[in-house]
């Protein structure tokens, strides 16, 4: 299986909350990220956390991290269009001295009236 | 932060020929990165571009396909040679900035590619 798994497409109502959910294999992962991408951009760094946290808490976003299963979401509340884009979850370690990502493949939110 | 821009945003190419995509950064950097985007895909590091030495390229990506450049600490290169639909794709150029045991990363608006 791949090192780094999210879904690929998630849809919700405008003002629902969104829940995106990534699962990792590397158990000595040190940093987890969410990315986002909008069309036609590059990837925007939104908000990371160490491995030995559980939450971490950025205004409309919510990351919560499950070391044990190795798993990682990323809420955001309130969801608005402005948010439709593709999320990649990515982990990294000190393997070789640098904390070089590695990405999933994108989940695509789209985001409704 | 850091701002990059890359050149050209997309391109579209005919099979067999060769084209270089340059990333530009606003401030100086120690690591730069080039990754692919697949069509569906993650995105797959090509290789890091080290300022005054020969690139560090990842398993499976080679330098007479993915020759790079970086003459200084603010911009490089990667050009695609010899391209095939295969490597139709998004190149991005990433940098990372910051000190500590986690610096930042920030990647280019990517070059969209394609060959046909």
């Amino acid at each position: 299986g791949e090192d780094v798994e999210q879904s690929l497409f998630l849809s919700v109502r405008e003002g629902d909350s969104s829940v995106i959910n990534c699962t990792y294999t590397d158990s000595s992962s040190t940093y987890l990220y969410w990315y986002k991408q909008e069309p036609g951009a590059g990837l925007q760094l939104l908000t990371y956390i160490f491995s030995n946290m559980d939450m971490k808490q950025d205004q409309r976003l919510t990351v919560l991290l499950n070391k044990k299963d190795k798993h990682l979401s990323l809420r955001i509340a309130d969801t608005q269009t402005g948010d439709s884009a593709i999320y990649f979850c990515a982990e990294s370690s000190a393997a070789g001295g640098s904390y070089i990502p590695t990405f999933g493949r994108g989940t695509s939110l789209i985001v409704h009236p | 932060s850091a701002v990059i821009s890359q050149k050209p945003s997309r391109d579209i190419c005919q099979r067999g020929t060769s084209l270089t995509i340059q990333c530009q950064v606003d401030s100086q950097v120690t690591m730069m990165f080039w990754y692919r985007q697949q069509p569906g895909q993650s995105l797959t590091l090509i290789a890091t571009a080290n300022q005054g030495s020969e690139a560090t390229y990842e398993s499976g990506f080679v330098i007479d396909k993915f020759p790079i450049s970086r003459p200084n600490l603010t911009f490089s290169t990667l050009t695609v040679s010899n391209m095939s639909p295969e490597d139709s794709s998004i190149y991005l150029c990433s940098v990372e900035t910051g000190q500590g045991a986690r610096d930042e990363q920030y990647f280019g608006p990517g070059t969209r590619l394609t060959v046909t």
